[in-house]
């Protein structure tokens, strides 16, 4: 079954406002959860990681004022796109481990964000 | 800087027809060798994690094989349903949670 869920799993918004996507992991407790973005005809790239009750860890090029992320609890983190722009559409995934004795990464089935 | 290389970016086979995915990378101290499916407008499926040279995992049709300088993805007798593209991606020693994907391989098996 699925490991982690997320939503909503499409939004559009238009340009300038703020979207929220959530992330929950469905039968453990994530400590840590990890952000990526696919754009169209890309690989996917990291782009933060969450960790519970502290600041996340931004990639390099990654706006953390702009890409807010909130890990409040062990099976809950988001992701705030603040002031979004077009060029901001993409597909959002977050992921967690489940093992990280095998450091196997288990996906969402992603958010596609389109600004207009 | 770790890079990931999947060839070919697409691939069109008959149901029945094997093949193989490649998958070359270069990363330093790699911890971890993943592939995964991903469906349109879904998010990776894991497939596979591969440790060590020589390393071969095997479900239903596919079939994965570890090299120290690529990996490759082994499709036997595919069907419709397998139709998807492939992901390969690296993890470093030193780096939890951080993949780098290729660019995948579009796989698209006709009846």
């Amino acid at each position: 079954g699925a490991v982690v869920s997320q939503h909503p799993s499409r939004v559009i918004c238009k340009s300038g406002t703020s979207v929220k996507i959530e992330c929950r992991s469905l039968d453990f407790q994530a400590t840590t959860m990890f952000w990526y973005r696919q754009f169209p005809k890309q690989s996917l790239m990291l782009m933060a990681t969450s960790n519970e009750g502290s600041k996340a860890t931004y990639e390099q090029g990654v706006e953390k004022d702009k890409f807010l992320i909130n890990h409040a609890s062990l099976t809950l983190s988001t992701l705030t796109v603040t002031s979004a722009h077009p060029e901001d559409s993409s597909f959002y995934i977050c992921s967690v481990i489940r093992d990280r004795n095998t450091g196997e990464l288990f996906f969402g089935e992603g958010s596609r964000l389109t600004v207009l | 800087e770790d890079q990931v290389t999947q060839s070919p970016e697409a691939l069109r086979l008959q149901e029945g027809e094997s093949s193989s995915l490649n998958c070359s990378y270069t990363v330093s101290g790699l911890r971890g060798l993943f592939w995964y499916r991903q469906d349109p407008g879904k998010g990776p499926e894991f497939l596979f994690t591969l440790y060590s040279a020589g390393e071969e995992k095997e479900k239903e049709r596919l079939k994965a094989t570890l090299t120290k300088k690529e990996s490759f993805l082994h499709i036997t007798a595919p069907k419709p349903e397998d139709s998807a593209t492939y992901l390969c991606a690296v993890q470093r020693g030193t780096s939890y949670g951080k993949l780098t994907f290729g660019q995948g391989t579009i796989l698209t098996v006709h009846p």
